[in-house]
């Protein structure tokens, strides 16, 4: 069974800190990672991911992929409160399938 | 400006009837989809659509319907055979399977 796993599921850390999500996967014929931000309704997208070992980054954001072992991290660097959403990670499957699953989600909560 | 509309944002209906909600999207994407979301889960595939007069069932479909008339609407019905509606719903598009999506607001759903 296809699966994504996000750990932690909730993560309470203040300002400047840096923090670190994990995506872990087992599935049938990947095609692609992709993280989305979501903070209150419509998620929005951060990166995706297709090549292990190439960091994406986009300001206090990175994510690598490990497709050996089966895992991305996203990384935020000098947290804001702005920062605060649910973190989503997805997992692209087999394009004849054109299957997307989704992990539960880190709920990140970013003290002042 | 170019994006994906869901309305309406928040729906209440009584046990027994069916409700649709409305996607609509002037990206120009052929695929569109509709993910269920329930607290502390994460996004779970009800029907996707790859393009006009083509739809396909996800993981959790049993009670839902759809129809794909025009490459801009995709309209979600939740059926009185739906069992446990109240919940999140997003619509989203991309231009492919293998791409990053784009997520409406959602609608909530409530039964009452």
């Amino acid at each position: 069974e296809d699966k994504v796993v996000q750990s932690p599921l909730s993560l309470v850390v203040h300002e400047g800190d840096t923090v670190t999500l994990n995506c872990s996967y087992e599935v049938t014929n990947f095609r692609s990672l992709l993280w989305y931000k979501q903070e209150k309704k419509a998620p929005t997208f951060l990166f995706m991911l297709t090549s292990s070992g190439i960091e994406k980054k986009s300001g206090r954001l990175s994510s690598i992929l490990d497709k050996k072992e089966l895992f991305s991290i996203l990384n935020i660097t000098a947290t804001q409160t702005g920062d605060s959403a649910v973190y989503l990670c997805a997992v692209g499957i087999s394009y004849n399938n054109n299957d997307m699953r989704f992990g539960a989600g880190t709920r990140l909560t970013v003290k002042p | 400006d170019g994006g994906i509309t869901q309305s309406p944002k928040y729906l209440f209906r009584k046990e027994g009837q069916n409700v649709t909600l409305s996607c609509e999207q002037n990206l120009n994407h052929d695929a569109m989809y509709w993910y269920r979301q329930d607290p502390g889960q994460g996004l779970r595939l009800i029907y996707y659509s790859q393009i006009v007069n083509d739809f396909q069932k996800g993981d959790i479909a049993e009670g839902y319907s759809v129809s794909r008339e025009k490459k801009e609407s995709f309209p979600l019905t939740v059926t009185s055979a739906q069992k446990n509606p109240t919940a999140f719903y997003l619509c989203a598009s991309s231009i492919d399977r293998r791409g990053r999506a784009f997520f409406g607001q959602g609608t909530r759903l409530t039964v009452v």
